[in-house]
């Protein structure tokens, strides 16, 4: 099967830099996801890494280390916006099932 | 551009009684999933679906039954409903390349009494 570990909780302030990890354990990776869950509403993707290295999208970057079963994503320039959960995902037998990790909620401060 | 459409968004159940969550999605995705969230809680994986006719079993399948019959639908029924199937669902779609981007309905609240 697969388990993936986020941290529970995490408090940042506006401006700062804040780095969310998750570590995995799965059979035939394929690639590591991210999402963003607003409080009442659905999950949406942030990010995708099939390969080791860094993936930048504006304020969000993503990175993985598949010999070490890890990824983290970052945010810079957090705004209260931002306070949300996060949620890493895998892809793994044959591509297409996707389990997600038990998230990790921001908090952000003025 | 409608995306996956969930419905009901709300429904109050008795337990023992059964119902079905109906979800379908335009967007031509030949993966479709069913994830139940908790409260406070991450996504398990119920069922999905890799194309019409093709179901297979995720993380917590018990109590739930699903069928693909066309590629735009893939409902979720409910038998024999149980205060510990108390839950958000949620129902999403894919397509079977690239990053694979899972994109969700608004979700079904759904309560067992």
């Amino acid at each position: 099967g697969q388990s993936l570990e986020q941290p529970s909780e995490v408090t940042a302030v506006e401006g700062a830099i804040v780095q969310i990890n998750c570590t995995y354990q799965t059979s035939g990776f394929y690639g590591l996801s991210w999402y963003q869950q607003h409080d009442g509403g659905a999950p949406t993707f942030l990010s995708y890494n099939a390969l080791d290295g860094l993936e930048e999208t504006g304020r969000f970057s993503s990175f993985l280390s598949r010999s070490d079963s890890y990824g983290y994503l970052l945010l810079q320039e957090l705004q209260m916006k931002d306070s949300a959960s996060y949620f890493c995902a895998v892809r793994s037998t044959g591509f297409q099932k996707l389990v997600f990790g038990t998230g990790t909620r921001l908090l952000v401060s003025p | 551009n409608a995306g996956v459409t969930q419905t009901p968004k709300f429904r109050i159940l008795k337990i023992g009684q059964s119902m079905t969550l109906q979800c379908t999605q335009d967007m031509n995705h030949n993966y479709m999933y069913w994830y139940r969230q908790d409260p406070g809680m991450g996504l398990k994986l119920i069922y999905y679906s890799v194309g019409a006719g093709i179901t297979d079993k995720g993380e917590v399948p018990n109590g739930y039954n699903v069928s693909r019959s066309t590629t735009e639908d893939f409902p979720l029924r409910l038998e024999l409903a149980a205060p510990s199937q108390t839950s958000v669902y949620f129902c999403a779609s894919s397509s079977n390349s690239g990053t694979g981007e899972l994109f969700f309905g608004e979700g079904s609240r759904l309560t067992v009494l």
